[in-house]
């Protein structure tokens, strides 16, 4: 079966600074990899995904991940964050067996904003 | 396009009470999640519907939960007997089977406590 890991449970950075969040992933055949965002009373907001082709993908508000597969890892990036970026960020990973693309996520990465 | 709705938002019952919750997914979405999450986790899945078919259970899902989906449009999830440890968001999200995206919309999710 297959696995999310997100080693960092709480992440603190300054506005304006660069942010990494770390997901790995355990999924035998090629995976489909996501990123959620949670705002608090939110549902979760997609931010990009990846399924084939080129590893590095962009998604909404200036987010970016990259797949890669030697270390079966889908990190999302963005340059400089914004107060408004603070939220719980999910990774998961979509099992496509048999048409069925249910998503296992991870734990989460609660990101926050100091200015 | 309305998004997916999901209701009520909260509800607090007492242990032993059954309690219903309702999905509306988007109109022309022919697929329906149900997913659980609990506090500091990531949501875990619980079911899925094609159109009014359920096609698969989680084992999360014990005798005492029932998801149905009439003429494959709304959703119903109902706990029987609730416990304290059913205390949680549960959400709903659906999908076009149709689109190659696999994207899932997610609903803000209904809160339940049991108390």
């Amino acid at each position: 079966a297959q696995s999310v890991t997100q080693p960092d449970i709480h992440i603190t950075v300054s506005e304006g600074a660069s942010l990494e969040l770390r997901c790995n992933y355990s999924y035998g055949a090629t995976p489909y990899l996501f990123w959620y965002v949670q705002s608090p009373g939110q549902g979760l907001q997609l931010l990009l995904k990846y399924f084939s082709g080129d590893t590095l993908v962009q998604g909404i508000k200036g987010f970016e991940a990259e797949f890669k597969r030697s270390q079966s890892s889908f990190n999302l990036r963005k340059p400089s964050v914004h107060w408004s970026d603070a939220a719980e960020y999910f990774c998961a990973v979509a099992e496509s067996n048999f048409g069925n693309e249910k998503l296992t996520f991870g734990t989460g990465t609660r990101l926050t904003i100091i200015p | 396009d309305t998004g997916v709705s999901q209701d009520p938002r909260h509800k607090i019952t007492k242990r032993g009470q059954n309690v219903t919750f309702r999905c509306d997914p988007i109109s022309e979405h022919n697929r329906l999640y149900w997913y659980r999450q609990t506090l500091g986790q990531g949501p875990e899945f619980l079911t899925y519907f094609q159109n009014e078919a359920q096609l698969e259970k989680s084992r999360l899902l014990s005798d005492r939960f029932s998801a149905e989906r009439p003429k494959g449009s709304f959703s119903t999830l109902e706990i029987q007997r609730t416990e304290q440890g059913d205390s949680a968001m549960y959400l709903c999200a659906s999908s076009n089977r149709l689109s190659s995206s696999y994207e899932q919309y997610f609903g803000p999710g209904t809160r339940l406590t049991v108390t």
